[in-house]
């Protein structure tokens, strides 16, 4: 079935370092692809999609490209900041009749000062 | 104005009762759903409801029944409630359903279950 495979985590990074979280997917038809962020005791946020192939989501200057071709989206920033600390989740629907969200494990994220 | 509210925010019981998670939205949306997090953070997907119709059932126990008394509404109810239930359970809302590009859902804040 329809699946995301993200990076087991967690990741610790400075403050100001550059992030990337790896997401891979496995989907018979077009999916959509989300990146969620839940911060500590809280539900889950979208940051950001893309629904189709080449697109690029962005969102508080956090970004990710959808790739047909590697079947990825990873989530990239460049400069992290200690309130970016949260987990985060790849996600993907698959569009079918259904168009339940399917999501990856998710991989915490830890910015020290 | 929360988009999605989920009550209560915490809940502590012990084994064997029986209780309820109510979940509203007020975002217009037609479809529902009831998600649990276990400890490891991991999601997964107990029911969705689209304009108080069940379209998604998966394996989960008999012992948990969503009821949805209008499209706004998805509550949760929970027989005998056992240790393993323990869990964060998450309500979210969505405008879309059927084939094509998925916009996103929006999620209550969860509530923290914990059988004693």
């Amino acid at each position: 079935g329809d699946s995301v495979t993200q990076m087991e985590g967690p990741v610790t990074l400075s403050e100001e370092a550059f992030l990337t979280i790896n997401c891979t997917y496995t989907a018979t038809g077009y999916p959509s692809l989300f990146w969620y962020v839940q911060y500590p005791g809280e539900g889950l946020q979208l940051l950001l999609k893309a629904t189709k192939a080449d697109d690029k989501g962005s969102n508080k200057g956090f970004e990710a490209t959808y790739r047909k071709e590697t079947t990825s989206f990873h989530l990239e920033k460049g400069s992290v900041q200690v309130s970016d600390s949260a987990v985060y989740f790849c996600a993907l629907s698959a569009g079918d009749d259904n168009n339940d969200m399917r999501f990856g494990a998710g991989t915490r994220l830890t910015v020290k000062p | 104005d929360t988009a999605v509210s989920q009550t209560p925010k915490y809940l502590v019981t012990q084994m064997g009762n029986d209780k309820s998670i109510k979940c509203e939205q007020n975002l217009g949306h037609d479809t529902m759903y009831w998600y649990k997090q276990d400890s490891k953070k991991f999601l997964k997907i107990m029911f969705s409801y689209n304009n108080k119709e069940l379209i998604i059932n998966e394996t989960v126990p008999n012992r948990f029944s969503p009821k949805s008394p209008d499209k706004a509404h998805l509550n949760l109810h929970i027989n005998s409630l056992e240790l393993g239930d323990s869990a964060v359970y998450f309500c979210a809302s969505s405008q879309d359903l059927g084939p094509g590009p998925n916009y996103g859902y929006t999620f209550g804040s969860g509530t923290r279950l914990t059988v004693v």
